[in-house]
């Protein structure tokens, strides 16, 4: 699994688009970018994943920079329940050493 | 909704016991994980399964041993608890090998005491 490098903390008012980023420089060509968060207290739960295109789904969006060795998460309209840490993970499929969790950054969505 | 269910919420056991954590999904997900979560350490990987009767070993696999005798069914046991096992404990599961759609169960929280 390549390294991720996240900020260990970010703030964001509700309502906004909380732009969360995530730097993998080693990351290998057929290594895909997954995002997880963890609400306080529960599981971590998965939220997109993409390889080099940018990717949507109904909870955020992904972006992917050309040379793939960044990416941000986007919450176009962040509320307070998206409170969590969020986790940044490089991995190819079908990796048998699955998932790694690193850190994370723990986004505070303010009222 | 998909599940993992693990049996237990809170636990509290004693030093030198053996421990069974029970993980139960039902999507029909043929690989299943069990992590460790503790303060400034994050989540790590204690063994996790690809299939029924097949098990691999973490990144920290001592102290630890697992079952899988049905594919919905993953068992964690401490074969005797000691304090530094003291942790919450999560079940995932997943279709795929790699990192898409793992489905987290809701955690126990051990203590040894």
């Amino acid at each position: 699994d390549a390294k991720t490098t996240q900020p260990p903390s970010m703030d964001c008012a509700e309502g906004r688009a909380a732009n969360l980023p995530c730097n993998h420089s080693t990351i290998s060509g057929n290594e895909y970018v997954y995002w997880y968060r963890q609400i306080h207290s529960q599981g971590p739960q998965y939220i997109i994943h993409g390889l080099k295109n940018n990717e949507t789904n109904e909870m955020a969006s992904l972006i992917i920079t050309e040379d793939r060795k960044s990416s941000t998460l986007i919450l176009p309209h962040a509320t307070l329940r998206d409170t969590a840490v969020y986790y940044c993970i490089a991995t190819s499929p079908g990796s048998a050493r699955q998932l790694t969790f690193g850190s994370g950054t723990q986004l505070t969505v303010l009222p | 909704d998909v599940k993992v269910t693990q049996s237990s919420r809170y636990l509290v056991k004693r030093t030198g016991e053996k421990v069974f954590l029970e993980c139960v999904q039902d999507m029909d997900h043929e690989n299943m994980f069990w992590y460790r979560q503790d303060p400034g350490l994050g989540l790590r990987l204690i063994y996790f399964s690809y299939d029924v009767k097949m098990k691999e070993k973490g990144d920290i696999p001592e102290g630890y041993s697992v079952s899988r005798e049905k594919k919905e069914r993953f068992s964690l046991i401490l074969e005797s608890a000691s304090t530094n096992q003291t942790s919450m404990y999560l079940c995932a599961s997943s279709r795929y090998r790699g990192g898409y759609g793992y489905t987290f169960g809701s955690g126990t929280r051990l203590t040894v005491v």
